[in-house]
Order: C-alpha cells, then sequence, then structure tokens
C-alpha cells in the first residue's frame, strides 16, 4: 500500500503563473486535507476535503486558491497569479473514511518557489 | 478555537539522555491527539496515535501520555540517539466546532548531540 504521494516534489514559478500540486491519498483513504507550512514556521490547515465535496476551507485565502477533490483522480490544490509570499512547502494528508479518530498520514510534500 | 502549544521550542541533549517533549491544547473535546517526526526539507513522519480514550501509546522507545481533562501530552524518548534529531509536532483532531481537522503546535525542535 504505498504512502501518500505529492508530485510535483519541487516546483518553480514566476510571479503571475499558475501553481497546480497533487496529492493522491492512501489507497481507501476518502479524506485529504492540505497544510502549508512557512519557512521557520508551523504547519498552517489550509483545507478538508471528502470525495467531490469541500468540508472545511476555512483556513484557504479568499483569493486565487482553490481545491477539488473529484470522484477519480487526486486532489487538486490550484494556486493562480502567484505571489512571492506563495513561496512555501504544501503538505496533504490523508485518512480513512471511518471516521475522526482515525490515524492521518501525509505525503512528502511539494516545495514551491516563486521567483 | 483550538489552539495547541509545544514546549519547549527547542532542545539541545547529550546522547543517551532521557528526554520529554510537551504539548498542550486548549479544547479537550479531541477526538485524537498525534505526533509526528519532520527531518529537514522532508514530509512527517506519524510516530504515535493516542485516541481520547486512552492514557498512553508505546512504540519502541517513544511513550507518550494523554491527560485529556488537562489538556496536555507528553512524548517521552527513552535513551536518545543522535538518529533522533529532528523537529517533533503535536497535532489534535476535534475540539468544539472543529470538523475534524488536525491542528498543529510549532513543533520542539531536537537535537542529540554524539
Amino acid at each position: 500500500n504505498a504512502g501518500v504521494m505529492q508530485n510535483p516534489r519541487h516546483l518553480v514559478r514566476r510571479r503571475g503563473q499558475e501553481a497546480r500540486l497533487r496529492c493522491s491519498p492512501m489507497k481507501g483513504h476518502s479524506h485529504v486535507y492540505w497544510y502549508r507550512q512557512l519557512p521557520e514556521e508551523g504547519l498552517k490547515f489550509m483545507v478538508y476535503l471528502q470525495k467531490e465535496n469541500i468540508i472545511d476551507e476555512s483556513g484557504m485565502p479568499k483569493e486565487r486558491f482553490s481545491a477539488e477533490f473529484p470522484k477519480e483522480g487526486p486532489s487538486i490544490l490550484r494556486i493562480q497569479q502567484v505571489v512571492r509570499g506563495d513561496s512555501a512547502a504544501y503538505f496533504c494528508a490523508s485518512s480513512p473514511p471511518e471516521g475522526w479518530g482515525t490515524e492521518a498520514f501525509f505525503g512528502q510534500g511539494t516545495r514551491l518557489t516563486v521567483v | 478555537k483550538q489552539e495547541v502549544t509545544q514546549i519547549p521550542a527547542a532542545l539541545s541533549v547529550p546522547e543517551g539522555e532521557n528526554l520529554v517533549l510537551n504539548c498542550s491544547f486548549t479544547d479537550s473535546a479531541i477526538y485524537n491527539l498525534q505526533w509526528f517526526r519532520q527531518d529537514p526539507g522532508k514530509g512527517l513522519t506519524s510516530l504515535l496515535l493516542i485516541q481520547s480514550s486512552q492514557r498512553e501509546q508505546t512504540s519502541g522507545r517513544l511513550n507518550a501520555s494523554l491527560d485529556k481533562s488537562s489538556g496536555r501530552s507528553t512524548l517521552y524518548i527513552a535513551a536518545s540517539q543522535p538518529g533522533d534529531s529532528a523537529t517533533y509536532l503535536c497535532a489534535v483532531r476535534g475540539g468544539s466546532g472543529n470538523t475534524g481537522k488536525l491542528i498543529f503546535g510549532q513543533g520542539t525542535t531536537l537535537q542529540v548531540k554524539p
């Protein structure tokens, strides 16, 4: 059973471009969470999704950021018109559908650099 | 609003020493608490998961305790080794009004000197 897979591992974008980050949860997991980690800072929650539904997007910036988790395929975190302040490590986690008492597993992250 | 605090922020110990990392949370209505390890530039590795009904969990040289009523957890590392050097993160799931997301502390960066 492969772990949580994120790609790409490293992404470089020029200011104003779009960044697409992908997350494939562990097999059988239907809950996905995205977090952002700025240099020398902790992990900040962004969004929590289940298949085809956004459950909690309270940590997502109101503009330029969006997330989806379609019925088929990976979860996508999309950042439009990137700015230097978007440079960070973005982590995805997944957990099984049996409820919130289950263990969450994280991917290796995507490190976004905006130049 | 659930808040998680970890003390100390950094810790340096000689090899072989036993040590304790602390985590506190403000809302005791949690589902579980998870301890993670993060190496520089890497992802998070789950170390231990403690359910709200449990008092402790053990894995090898690691022991995590949970006192839900007082909002505290500790991670005990026995006979520390240089390979234990990393940042240790505590995360809780739950709290009044929480949708089930994990809320993290700022982490404790541990250095074990040979």
